[in-house]
């Protein structure tokens, strides 16, 4: 099983402060994906990273893909009420399905 | 356009009894997948359906069945509800097996008393 570990699992910060999450694996995979998840909805993706070392922003969230294609982290800055929300990376795990970490959860109080 | 619904919201049923989930999707999409959200677990794959008229087990797959009824519609139907598979459903799809981007529905939340 290629597991994909998010950390923390929980977050709680004030609006305006920075944050960053990470999913790990002890695999190599070939692209890494994002989603956003809000209460009572299903995810969303944000950005898919593909190649080592990449690094994509989307506003304020900027993502990385380690140079060894084993890691991602997800950075926000300035984090805002709206930012709240269960973080969810994933990545292929065969022809034509996704595995998905377990997440991690932010809330962002005003 | 509506993307992915899901039918119904809410459910609630006692141990044994049976019923079926439906999903649609309005974007050609090629690709159907059901997955169960649970506390701590994270989105775990039951079923999915690469192309109209396949489908294939994914992580979870026991107590489930699944239809793909045409492109468009994949059901996920529980034939005898055990208290263990009180959970929030989601369907998703994508336009191509190995497309990244799968877009998710709003979710069943289902209790099984």
């Amino acid at each position: 099983t290629q597991l994909l570990e998010q950390s923390p699992q929980f977050l709680s910060i004030q609006e305006g402060e920075n944050l960053t999450v990470y999913c790990n694996s002890s695999s190599v995979f070939s692209s890494l994906q994002w989603y956003r998840q809000e209460p009572g909805e299903g995810p969303v993706l944000l950005v898919t990273v593909v190649t080592g070392g990449e690094v994509k922003k989307l506003k304020r969230l900027t993502f990385q893909f380690g140079d060894a294609r084993k890691d991602s982290s997800l950075h926000i800055t300035a984090a805002q009420p709206g930012d709240t929300g269960l973080y969810l990376c994933a990545r292929n795990s065969g022809y034509s399905t996704l595995t998905f970490g377990k997440g991690t959860m932010l809330l962002v109080s005003p | 356009n509506a993307g992915v619904t899901q039918t119904p919201k809410f459910q609630v049923l006692k141990t044994g009894q049976s019923m079926t989930l439906q999903c649609a999707q309005d974007m050609n999409h090629n690709s159907m997948y059901w997955y169960r959200q649970d506390p701590g677990m994270g989105l775990r794959l039951i079923y999915y359906s690469a192309s109209e008229g396949t489908t294939d087990k994914g992580e979870v797959p026991n107590g489930y069945n699944v239809s793909r009824l045409n492109k468009r519609e994949f059901s996920l139907r529980l034939e005898s509800a055990a208290p263990s598979q009180t959970s929030v459903y989601f369907c998703a799809s994508s336009l191509l097996p190995r497309d990244n981007e799968q877009f998710f529905g709003p979710g069943t939340r289902l209790t099984v008393l």
